[in-house]
């Protein structure tokens, strides 16, 4: 059964913290793994990753993936209370654009 | 990127009724749309799959006669939840994909409270 894993599940930082949050992933047919932030609302596109080892950055986020050991890192350095949100991973399988969402890491930044 | 709106944004309805919640894509032709359903501090969980003018794909447990899909353009899928209870209560969220994307864009998603 394909499945994909998030960790930690919550984590609270202070404002400045550095955060990495985990995706391990086991699917058949792997395309692609993505990552998300949502807030109240529908989540909002961080990342798209498909190839090992290439980071992707944007701003204070950025985001790698390791096809063989199967998992993905999102990193936040200097965290700020607007990051608090849920942080959700998915993994796209091959030729179907099904998206198989992982149980999502809830930060919270204190100020 | 492309924009999928929903409707209606959030719905309150008594139980025994039934709820339509529709998804568009505004600037793109969506072949595949899928839905969603999230409870309170949960993750996403894939409720189905509509392709365009063919039978919805339904997940593992989720019941089709009470989760009526329709995909009957290119632009625009429903989603009834027929007889809804209040363990029906749920966010609703709905995505679209197409072959010159190679990505989903979800809507903003939809807060239905059955009574």
């Amino acid at each position: 059964e394909d499945k994909v894993v998030q960790s930690p599940l919550s984590l609270v930082v202070h404002e400045g913290d550095t955060v990495t949050l985990n995706c391990s992933y086991e699917v058949t047919n792997f395309r692609s793994l993505l990552w998300y932030k949502q807030e109240k609302k529908a989540p909002t596109f961080l990342f798209m990753l498909t190839s090992s080892g290439i980071e992707k950055k944007s701003g204070r986020l950025s985001s790698i993936l390791d096809k063989k050991e199967l998992f993905s890192i999102l990193n936040i350095t200097a965290t700020q209370t607007g990051d608090s949100a849920v942080y959700l991973c998915a993994v796209e399988t091959s030729g179907t654009y099904k998206y198989i969402f992982g149980t999502g890491t809830r930060l919270k930044v204190l100020a | 990127g492309a924009v999928v709106s929903q409707h209606p944004s959030w719905v309150i309805c008594k139980s025994g009724t039934s709820v339509k919640i529709e998804c568009r894509s505004l600037d793109f032709q969506a072949t595949t749309m899928f839905w969603y359903r999230q409870f309170p501090k949960q993750s996403l969980m894939l409720m189905a799959t509509s392709n365009e003018g063919s039978k919805a794909t339904y997940e593992q447990g989720v019941e089709k006669d009470k989760f009526l899909i329709n995909h009957a353009s290119l632009t625009l899928s429903t989603l009834t939840v027929t007889s809804a209870h209040p363990e029906d209560s749920s966010f609703y969220i709905c995505s679209a994909a197409s072959g010159v994307y190679n990505e989903q864009f979800f809507g903003p998603g939809t807060r239905l409270t059955v009574l």
